[in-house]
């Protein structure tokens, strides 16, 4: 079956850079997602990468993919106090189904 | 990129009774798709609707807990019935974003049973 997991807790300066890491089993996967999710709001898609690419950089953010290991991460550079927040990777299992990690909650501090 | 109105954004039920989430979206899509967040927790895919046929629920999920209306292509609703304290979640429906690539959630509806 599939399962996703991540780190619960990241903590980080102002300034500093975040790594946030996910784990997969299911290497069918099509696309890898992160969102983000700020308190009592909704989810927030950042970034996504197709299983085929194991780099992409968007503005502050680089995901990386290590596809034979099932590894994924996200970089977050020059991290600022609105980017607290629970992070969540997602895996799309081809069946246009998100199979959702457990979230990291990252907290910037100034 | 889709745009999703979701209502109610919160609400407080008494146990026993039902509650009608409503998403609408601002472009015609063919999928929806129902989540739930339960407190703390990750989300879990409820179920997905395609208009014109019943909704297909993922393990665990249940019509009768759970049922769904998926009357035109952008607009559906989730009931959830007969609350329990255990309902109290975060719900949220999403759709595929062919626009913006990736999936857009709707802002949730907090319901919290008492």
């Amino acid at each position: 079956g599939e399962d996703v997991e991540q780190s619960l807790f990241l903590s980080v300066r102002e300034g500093d850079s975040s790594v946030i890491n996910c784990t997969y089993t299911d290497s069918s996967s099509t696309y890898l997602y992160w969102y983000k999710q700020e308190p009592g709001a909704g989810l927030q898609l950042l970034t996504y990468i197709f299983s085929n690419m194991d780099m992409k950089q968007d503005q502050r953010l680089t995901v990386l993919l290590n596809k034979k290991d099932k590894h994924l991460s996200l970089r977050i550079a020059d991290t600022q106090t609105g980017d607290s927040a629970i992070y969540f990777c997602a895996e799309d299992t081809g069946f246009q189904k998100l199979v959702f990690g457990t979230g990291t909650r990252l907290l910037v501090s100034p | 990129s889709a745009v999703i109105s979701q209502k109610p954004s919160r609400d407080i039920c008494q146990r026993g009774t039902s509650l009608t989430i409503q998403c609408q979206v601002d472009s015609q899509v063919t999928m929806m798709f129902w989540y739930r967040q339960q407190p703390g927790q990750s989300l879990t895919l409820i179920a997905t609707a395609n208009q014109g046929s019943e909704a297909t629920y993922e393990s665990g999920f249940v019509i009768d807990k759970f049922p769904i209306s998926r009357p035109n292509l952008t607009f559906s609703t989730l009931t959830v019935s007969n609350m329990s304290p255990e309902d109290s979640s975060i719900y949220l429906c999403s759709v595929e974003d062919g626009t913006a690539g990736g999936y857009t959630f709707g802002s949730g509806t907090r319901l919290t049973v008492v």
